[in-house]
């Protein structure tokens, strides 16, 4: 079955540039996405890719998608202590679901 | 629009105890789902369900029951709760899209059974 792996953590310094990697299995998906999750509170759509884009960019997010290698990324710019969170990746594995990483935790430290 | 509205935020279940986790959107999407997350893990796919009287099962479904009677509710009920579903739960709903769909997510359920 489909799996979406992600590294589980990843710590900065407030200013710099943030990297979330992941990687996916179902060469059909056509989304991919990125949630992001506060502490105690649910699942919030940052950004989504469709499959025949390799880059998508909203202000200071950046998604890279390399299709050959079934590889996602996003990039925060100038990553602020707000930006503290778990960042899930996920794609559409089915006509109407999607399948998540299990996360990466990004720590901004002042 | 209140969004996607999940009760009770937190309960405590006796094994072998049932309850309902309650469900309601006002976006009128079609699309809602019932995720569990387990601490450490992302999110894994209980039920969901494409319109009003038709439901599937996801990734993991056994202990679970759902319905969908109308558009606005999506009901998970579990019938005898075990220690193994100690969990947060999350209701989701989308729109009918072509594609790029956008799930909105309630704030979560925690659930603990002992």
């Amino acid at each position: 079955g489909e799996d979406v792996e992600q590294s589980l953590f990843l710590s900065v310094r407030e200013g710099d540039s943030s990297v979330i990697n992941c990687t996916y299995t179902d060469s059909s998906s056509t989304y991919l996405y990125w949630y992001k999750q506060e502490p105690g509170a649910g699942l919030q759509l940052l950004t989504y890719i469709f499959s025949n884009m390799d880059m998508k960019q909203d202000q200071r997010l950046t998604v890279l998608l390399n299709k050959k290698d079934k590889h996602l990324s996003l990039r925060i710019a100038d990553t602020q202590t707000g930006d503290s969170a778990i960042y899930f990746c996920a794609e559409n594995s089915g006509y109407s679901t999607l399948t998540f990483g299990k996360g990466t935790m990004l720590l901004v430290s002042p | 629009n209140a969004g996607v509205t999940q009760t009770p935020k937190f309960r405590i279940l006796k094994i072998g105890q049932s309850m309902t986790l309650q469900c309601t959107q006002d976006m009128n999407h079609n699309y809602m789902y019932w995720y569990r997350q387990d601490p450490g893990m992302g999110l894994k796919l209980i039920y969901y369900s494409v319109g009003a009287g038709i439901t599937d099962k996801g990734e993991v479904p056994n202990g679970y029951n759902v319905s969908r009677s109308t558009t606005e509710d999506f009901p998970l009920r579990l019938e005898l709760a075990a220690p193994s579903q100690t969990s947060v739960y999350f209701c989701a709903s989308s729109p009918r899209t072509r594609g790029g769909e956008t799930q909105y997510f309630g704030p979560g359920t925690r659930l603990l059974v002992l």
